[in-house]
């Protein structure tokens, strides 16, 4: 069992719906992410919190809302999406932020997000 | 930017077989991790290396950190149906994002 926890595992939504993924984490880690996977690639980093402020946006379009309400918790809401945003969508934790050695992510099992 | 390259993409091979596959860079990390991915699942952490020339094992799984910390191997021995998914190199250097190579997905045949 994952020790990163993803809500919804699937969903489905409309391109006019407004939708949120939830993540939570009790690991103590203070620093969270957003990656997005589509089918036979690896995973794509998209948004980096770091203690509960957004760090890196990797140029993702504003229909994609991160939040992070504390340092347990990271959302990613979702408005006006199109077809093409259809993946699955990881949330990771590490301890801390940083490129370093023993800063290892821990990956939840993701939301598998169609869009129709 | 770092890059990470993986070989082979793809490997297809028979119960009780080994294999290595690899991850390379033209840039060097101060760490490289290695996952399996599993259909529906996220990631999952197997192992992480730091120093150059490291040789890290864990049980079947034999992982190896090059001397100019620019690559690293997964070699399996008496590979099993269990061991199918998808290997993910990734790594990072202080000042950089956390990068994933684009992965090999071993089918391992009873």
């Amino acid at each position: 069992d994952t020790e990163v926890t993803q809500t919804p595992k699937h969903l489905v939504m409309g391109m006019t719906n407004k939708k949120s993924l939830k993540c939570e984490q009790h690991m103590g880690h203070r620093a969270m992410y957003w990656y997005k996977q589509k089918a036979k690639k690896p995973p794509e980093l998209m948004f980096v919190y770091s203690y509960e402020k957004l760090s890196i946006n990797e140029s993702v379009p504003s229909r994609f809302s991160p939040e992070c309400p504390n340092s347990s918790l990271l959302n990613l809401h979702l408005h006006a999406l199109q077809p093409e945003d259809s993946a699955l969508y990881l949330c990771a934790s590490s301890l801390y932020r940083g490129s370093d050695a023993n800063q290892p992510q821990h990956f939840g099992d993701g939301t598998r997000l169609s869009i129709l | 930017t770092q890059l990470l390259e993986q070989s082979p993409q793809f490997l297809s091979i028979q119960e009780g077989e080994n294999l290595t596959v690899y991850c390379n860079s033209s840039s060097v990390f101060s760490s490289l991790q290695w996952y399996r991915q599993e259909p529906g699942e996220g990631p999952v952490l197997l192992v992480t290396v730091v120093t150059g020339g490291e040789v890290k094992k864990l049980k079947r799984l034999t992982f190896q950190f090059g001397d100019a910390r620019k690559d690293s191997s997964l070699h399996i021995t008496a590979a099993q149906p269990g061991d199918t998914g998808l290997y993910l190199c990734a790594g990072g250097s202080p000042g950089q994002n956390f990068v994933f190579g684009p992965g090999t997905r071993l089918s391992v045949l009873p």
